[in-house]
């Protein structure tokens, strides 16, 4: 299976509700990121942590990091209808990785009930 | 993300005709990475440019499909005599130096072969 997993696949929660996804990869990392996308559009970035950083918040986000379990979570507190969308995670994996490509999960289907 | 221009937007090609997909980067932005986003999947690593090479084209099909970052204008994703398993949306990210940091997307375009 490939780097960068998400689970659940699924998620259906109420306005107000959090809302935590996350995601397991393979291989050793220089960063992990977390990407948005509302369907049939682009991605947006939302959060980078490195590889020596274990938390990171911005806004109602907070992105933890395990790399010893090779496991990140991501946590949006207080959700929004406008929440509704599509969640990535991707990683720079930093063995035979010219560049930095992003590896992406599957993704977290999320919808928040208004 | 606003700045990085893809067009055209929705392309549609009967088999065996050619697809041209361009991607301008943000001002300042010399790398461009290509990712395909096949209907209810993640993101995959196609290629990584920098302005008149490729660093990387290790997600490419070994066939028809061929990608360009000249020194002036955009970059190019051409893929030559397409089939329906071409139909996806492929999106380009651009960053300032590559190597492990954000990456800015279009909004992709989503080609559709008949």
């Amino acid at each position: 299976s490939q780097q960068g997993e998400e689970d659940p696949q699924a998620l259906s929660i109420q306005e107000g509700e959090n809302a935590t996804m996350n995601c397991s990869y393979k291989t050793s990392i220089n960063n992990l990121q977390w990407y948005r996308q509302n369907s049939g559009r682009g991605l947006v970035h939302l959060i980078l942590i490195r590889s020596n950083e274990r938390e990171k918040h911005s806004g109602r986000l907070r992105v933890t990091l395990d790399t010893s379990k090779k496991s990140s979570s991501l946590l949006i507190t207080a959700s929004r209808a406008a929440d509704t969308a599509s969640y990535f995670c991707a990683t720079a994996s930093v063995r035979g990785n010219q560049g930095g490509k992003l590896i992406f999960g599957q993704g977290t289907e999320l919808s928040v009930k208004p | 993300n606003a700045g990085v221009m893809q067009n055209p937007r929705h392309l549609v090609r009967r088999r065996g005709q050619e697809a041209r997909l361009r991607c301008s980067p943000m001002k300042g932005h010399s790398h461009v990475y290509w990712y395909r986003q096949l209907p209810e999947e993640g993101l995959k690593f196609m290629v990584y440019l920098q302005k008149e090479n490729i660093i990387d084209e290790s997600g490419m099909p070994k066939e028809r499909f061929s990608a360009e970052f000249p020194k002036e204008g955009p970059s190019i994703l051409r893929i030559q005599q397409v089939v329906r398993g071409d139909s996806a949306a492929y999106f380009c990210a651009g960053t300032t130096s590559g190597n492990y940091n954000e990456q800015f997307f279009g909004p992709g375009t989503r080609l559709t072969v008949l």
